[in-house]
């Protein structure tokens, strides 16, 4: 069964304090991983594709890296404006785009 | 803003009534979802579309149905509303079709609470 997991559930930072969310899946066959941020009364927002293992990506304050079993979301230097609840999500090959997603992991950034 | 539009943004019902949301989309794409999401729980799949009266079932479709009669529109309803479909439903499209891996960009969401 595919599945994704994500932790912490929530983590709290001072600002400027960098650290990373896990999230780690069990798909059978990987077309993409996903990122998305989502804010309270609002619908996910998407931020980056990892398709293979190895590949990064940044905007920003944020990086996502890939392996095969896990991605991690680095946040460096955090502002108190990228305090959201992080989700992560994976598509499976021969899906029809819908993606499985992880229950998430609420950050906040205190001042 | 990937032109996405749920209505109503909020929705208070009692149970056993029907209710129906709308989904409307200005980008053209050809794949539609519908998702709830829960607390304690991930974004799970009701029903999704990949073109005008195509649709098919996801995760969590018991109680639900779909309709898709124009590229833009997506219509969920729920034919006898129950409190256990408490929830937030978010709508979402994708391009899918013309490039495999492309991400779903979802709407702002409809607030559904069953009385």
């Amino acid at each position: 069964e595919d599945q994704v997991t994500q932790s912490p559930e929530a983590l709290r930072l001072q600002e400027g304090e960098s650290s990373s969310l896990n999230c780690s899946y069990t798909v059978s066959g990987l077309r993409g991983l996903f990122w998305y941020r989502q804010d309270p009364g609002k619908g996910p927002e998407f931020l980056f594709t990892l398709y293979s293992a190895g590949e990064e990506k940044e905007k920003e304050r944020l990086k996502a890296t890939l392996t095969k079993k896990e991605s991690f979301l680095h946040i460096t230097a955090p502002k108190p404006e990228d305090s959201a609840t992080y989700l992560c999500a994976v598509q499976a090959r021969g899906s029809q785009g819908n993606l499985i997603f992880g229950k998430g992991t609420k950050l906040s950034v205190k001042p | 803003d990937a032109g996405i539009t749920q209505s109503p943004r909020h929705k208070v019902t009692e149970t056993g009534t029907p209710v129906t949301l709308r989904c409307h989309q200005t980008e053209n794409h050809r794949y539609m979802y519908w998702y709830r999401q829960d607390p304690g729980h991930g974004l799970r799949l009701i029903h999704y579309s990949y073109g005008v009266k195509d649709t098919d079932k996801g995760e969590v479709s018991d109680g639900y149905s779909v309709s898709r009669s124009k590229t833009e529109d997506f219509l969920l309803t729920l034919e006898s509303a129950t409190s256990s479909q408490t929830s937030v439903y978010f709508c979402a499209i994708s391009a899918q079709g013309s490039s495999y891996n492309s991400p779903l960009h979802f709407g702002n969401g409809t607030r559904l609470t069953v009385t």
